[in-house]
């Protein structure tokens, strides 16, 4: 089975604060991503990678950085927090899609990170 | 990708089979049909996914129409742990592709 783990189920941080959140893979995908959740705006993708140190902009990714150090290991970083940044953030990995093959994303179980 | 229309909520007796049916009218021959589910506060779960012909697996099944215009995953026996939002998700795979969750299905089982 697909195994995909985020650092910490819930967060509390205050403003300003540096913030790192982590997701780990276990099936050598080539790509992960980063998603935030929030009431009535479905899933809105943060960052994404096709490869270790590689990294692309999503939908919405000021405020946010990220590292890719490992293929393993995908990290995103809020480098000073603010109270819009309160959000469930979710993870995902997958393997490259193309002809005849499908890019299904497999999910962490979230962060639920909130913001003083 | 094709946008898909689902009904807001359903309800279903635990043991039954719960049928959730999703409207894809504007799919085109490469797009995958998808499923996901998103327990309260959890990650979205993968469930199944088919491009033309119907699958199974340990989790669901999945029925296609033939003019591929509409979709039915069942779960055939539910239990209360499958209480959650259901997404369809039409798209083709390529990589980067995004997936948009739209409203999804909230199932309700009950005993």
């Amino acid at each position: 089975d697909v195994k995909v783990t985020q650092s910490s189920r819930y967060l509390v941080k205050r403003t300003g604060e540096k913030v790192f959140l982590e997701c780990v893979q276990d099936m050598d995908h080539e790509n992960m991503f980063w998603y935030r959740q929030d009431p009535g705006l479905g899933l809105r993708l943060i960052y994404f990678s096709y490869d270790v140190k590689m990294k692309e902009k999503g939908d919405i990714p000021e405020g946010y950085s990220v590292s890719r150090e490992k293929k393993e290991r995908f990290s995103l970083i809020l480098e000073s927090a603010s109270t819009n940044q309160t959000s469930m953030y979710l993870c995902a990995s997958s393997t490259i899609g193309g002809a005849g093959v499908t890019d299904t994303q497999y999910f962490g179980p979230g962060t639920r990170l909130t913001v003083l | 990708d094709a946008k898909t229309t689902q009904p807001p909520s359903m309800d279903c007796a635990e043991g039954r089979a719960a049928n959730l049916p999703c409207n894809h009218s504007t799919i085109s021959g490469n797009e995958y049909v998808y499923w996901y589910r998103q327990i309260h506060s959890q990650g979205p779960q993968y469930i199944i996914h088919g491009l033309k012909n119907n699958e199974t697996n340990e989790m669901a099944s999945l029925i296609i129409t033939e003019d591929r215009k509409s979709s039915t995953l069942i779960l055939p026996h539910a239990t209360l742990r499958d209480t959650a939002v259901y997404y369809c998700i039409v798209r083709r795979s390529y990589n980067f592709n995004k997936f948009y969750f739209g409203s999804g299905t909230k199932l309700n089982v009950k005993p």
